[in-house]
């Protein structure tokens, strides 16, 4: 399976920009690179994704390494509201590898 | 988008037992997943829920501890059986639409815990 290694953990000040790291240094051609977040007692919701430029949506922004063995999710301004664990996950077809998740913890 | 419900949100069970969670989609879905996320962990995929044909197990789950029926395009369900206290876990059901594979809708999970 391919896998993913982010830091268990890292603390932002609110409405600062948070970059939120990691490693997949096994990704294949085919993989797509995914961003969610798990609020507590939530299932996980879509952040973004990508395949190998950078994307922006709404909420937040994904920067892809160009070997693609890396990538890093920003939130250009991060809220109370964005305090979860974010999980980098890699798409196998149709299914998805979570990692181990990185909690975030934003700080007023 | 899509909106998931399970059944039960929680429960408590004895060693032994077994317990059946049930997935409900309000649109007609292609794909359901299955995922186990074991207490302070990640999610872990247990299987895909194929409609009209058998369950597609990854590594380290097998059938006769997890059965999972796909009766239809918007309902699943998943079959914890034979429990014991490692199987305390929230188990957790997706669904992908046909259009795209790139978001998957997650429902709210199922805590359970096994005594």
């Amino acid at each position: 399976d391919a896998k993913t290694t982010q830091p268990n953990s890292m603390e932002s000040n609110e409405e600062e920009p948070v970059h939120l790291p990691c490693n997949h240094s096994t990704i294949s051609g085919t993989d797509y690179i995914h961003w969610y977040r798990q609020l507590p007692s939530q299932g996980p919701e879509y952040v973004i994704h990508g395949l190998t430029s950078n994307v922006n949506n709404r909420m937040a922004s994904l920067a892809i390494a160009e070997d693609r063995k890396s990538s890093t999710l920003i939130l250009h301004r991060a809220t109370l509201r964005d305090a979860a664990v974010y999980y980098c996950i890699l798409r196998t077809g149709n299914q998805f590898y979570f990692g181990t998740g990185t909690s975030l913890t934003v700080i007023p | 988008s899509a909106v998931i419900s399970q059944k039960p949100s929680r429960d408590i069970c004895q060693r032994g037992t077994s317990l059946t969670i049930q997935c409900q989609v309000d649109s007609q879905v292609t794909m359901m997943f299955w995922y186990r996320q074991q207490p302070g962990q990640s999610l872990t995929l247990i299987a895909t829920a194929n409609q009209g044909s058998e369950a597609t197990y990854e590594s380290g789950f097998v059938i006769d501890k997890f059965p999972i029926s796909r009766p239809n395009l918007t309902f699943s369900t998943l079959t914890v059986s034979n429990m014991s206290p490692e199987d305390s876990s929230i188990y957790l059901c997706s669904v992908s639409g046909s259009s795209s594979y790139n978001e998957q809708f997650f429902g709210p999970g199922t805590r359970l815990t096994v005594l």
